[in-house]
């Protein structure tokens, strides 16, 4: 069964500090990884989108890893500011499932000045 | 404002009774996706379009939702008899291709009492 984990499942820093999310996924076979912001009551917004040969991509603060050999991804948020608060949500596809979306539970990050 | 909108953004209604929401994707996306998200959780799919015809549906849409994407443009979903677990937030995606971004809508919040 396609599955995708997220940890930690809430996280609250400081206004200026960094901060590293985790997602481990079982998806296979793998087509692509999309870290997607979701604020309060919004649609999810894609961040970023990697794929098999991929091992990084920035998107402004954030920066995300994959490692396709051990399924694992990162969210890297440099210099984090008070809009950041959302939850974060790592989706992985399934290159022979249509397009079809496989999603983390999302960790929650909070942001306090 | 990801390009796709929903209505209504929320509603509220008395159990069994009939909801309908709509969906306006993105004009020339083909995909259009319909999911569930409960608190705390992350986006369950539900059913997906491309164009007018529906090609998968979830194990979690029992007999009482329905789908429709009559012109291959903006999509319904219908909840008929609704019960207290159905409230969730209704979020629509669309996407060119089968590859392409999901782009998200706002979401429809439905409480049931």
């Amino acid at each position: 069964k396609n599955q995708v984990e997220q940890s930690p499942q809430s996280l609250i820093i400081l206004e200026g500090k960094n901060c590293t999310l985790q997602c481990n996924y079982t998806v296979s076979p793998f087509s692509n990884l999309r870290w997607y912001k979701q604020d309060t009551g919004r649609g999810p917004v894609s961040l970023t989108i990697m794929t098999f040969s991929e091992n990084t991509k920035s998107n402004g603060r954030y920066t995300a890893t994959l490692d396709a050999d051990t399924k694992q991804s990162s969210l890297h948020i440099t210099a984090s500011q008070l809009s950041d608060s959302a939850s974060y949500i790592c989706v992985v596809s399934a290159r022979n499932a249509g397009n079809m979306l496989t999603f983390g539970g999302g960790t929650r990050l909070m942001v306090k000045p | 404002d990801t390009g796709v909108s929903q209505d209504p953004r929320h509603k509220i209604t008395k159990r069994g009774q009939n909801v309908t929401f709509r969906c306006d994707p993105i004009s020339e996306h083909n995909r259009l996706y319909w999911y569930r998200q409960t608190l705390g959780q992350g986006p369950e799919f539900l059913t997906y379009f491309q164009n007018e015809a529906q090609l998968e549906k979830s194990r979690l849409l029992s007999d009482r939702f329905s789908a429709e994407r009559p012109k291959g443009s903006f999509s319904t979903l219908e909840i008929q008899r609704t019960e207290q677990g159905d409230s969730a937030m209704y979020l629509c995606a669309s996407s060119l291709g089968l590859v392409g971004t999901q782009y998200f809508g706002p979401g429809t919040r439905l409480l049931v009492l």
